[in-house]
């Protein structure tokens, strides 16, 4: 079964606009990571936040974390087209190695 | 610094025939990882390398998968036999220890007919 679970599965905004995305997940972690996956990519690293931090930014993104909720989610400010892709929560359950990934956000930006 | 390295990028077989994939991480990463993404789907996690050592193979079906990754370096993933359900994109990762960012390949996607 898979430890975190993204919400919404999809979601389309204008350009300019806000994008939110979430995460739940079932067990204590060690932390919680968002990554990105363009079309036929990769998936690249956005933020990490560790199971005792609450909020972090990088740029226009911004991380919250919620471990009473075991939730976290990942806010996407003033969205480009550039910001078209899927958004994945990975997280680290504790006593475990294993990063489980969700099914991901498909987010769809229109210029 | 250069990234993961994967090949092939595609690669289509027909079904019980054999596969190999090729991984070189990033240069001084000790951990290497090996998922299979099915379209539509998050990346699930087959094997996972601390330099040439397994730390969890528990959702690798080691009947028809087999990964190495000699010298702690490069790896390499096969499928023998394949079946259509392992049709997918096969991602590489690497990070510099456990609980770190990780480190993609553009994976190589594997078509089974």
């Amino acid at each position: 079964s898979q430890q975190g679970e993204e919400d919404p599965q999809a979601l389309s905004i204008q350009e300019g606009e806000n994008a939110t995305m979430n995460c739940s997940y079932k067990t204590s972690i060690n932390n919680l990571q968002w990554y990105r996956q363009n079309s036929g990519r990769g998936l690249v690293h956005l933020i990490l936040i560790r199971s005792n931090e609450r909020e972090k930014h990088s740029g226009r993104l911004r991380v919250t974390l919620d471990t009473s909720k075991k939730s976290s989610s990942l806010l996407i400010t003033a969205s480009r087209a550039a910001d078209t892709a899927s958004y994945f929560c990975a997280t680290d359950a504790r006593g475990s190695y294993i990063p489980t990934f969700g099914r991901g956000t498909s987010l769809i930006v229109h210029p | 610094e250069a990234g993961v390295a994967q090949s092939p990028r595609y690669k289509i077989i027909e079904k019980r025939q054999s596969v190999a994939f090729w991984c070189n991480p990033i240069s001084g990463h000790a951990t290497l990882y090996w998922y299979q993404q099915i379209l539509g789907q998050g990346p699930k996690l087959l094997i996972q390398f601390q330099n040439n050592g397994v730390v969890d193979d528990s959702q690798l079906p080691k009947d028809r998968f087999s990964a190495e990754r000699l010298k702690g370096v490069d790896s390499t993933l096969k499928i023998q036999p394949a079946k259509l359900e392992d049709s997918a994109v096969y991602l590489c990762a690497s990070s510099s220890g456990d609980h770190e960012p990780q480190h993609f390949g553009d994976g190589t996607r594997l078509s089974i007919l």
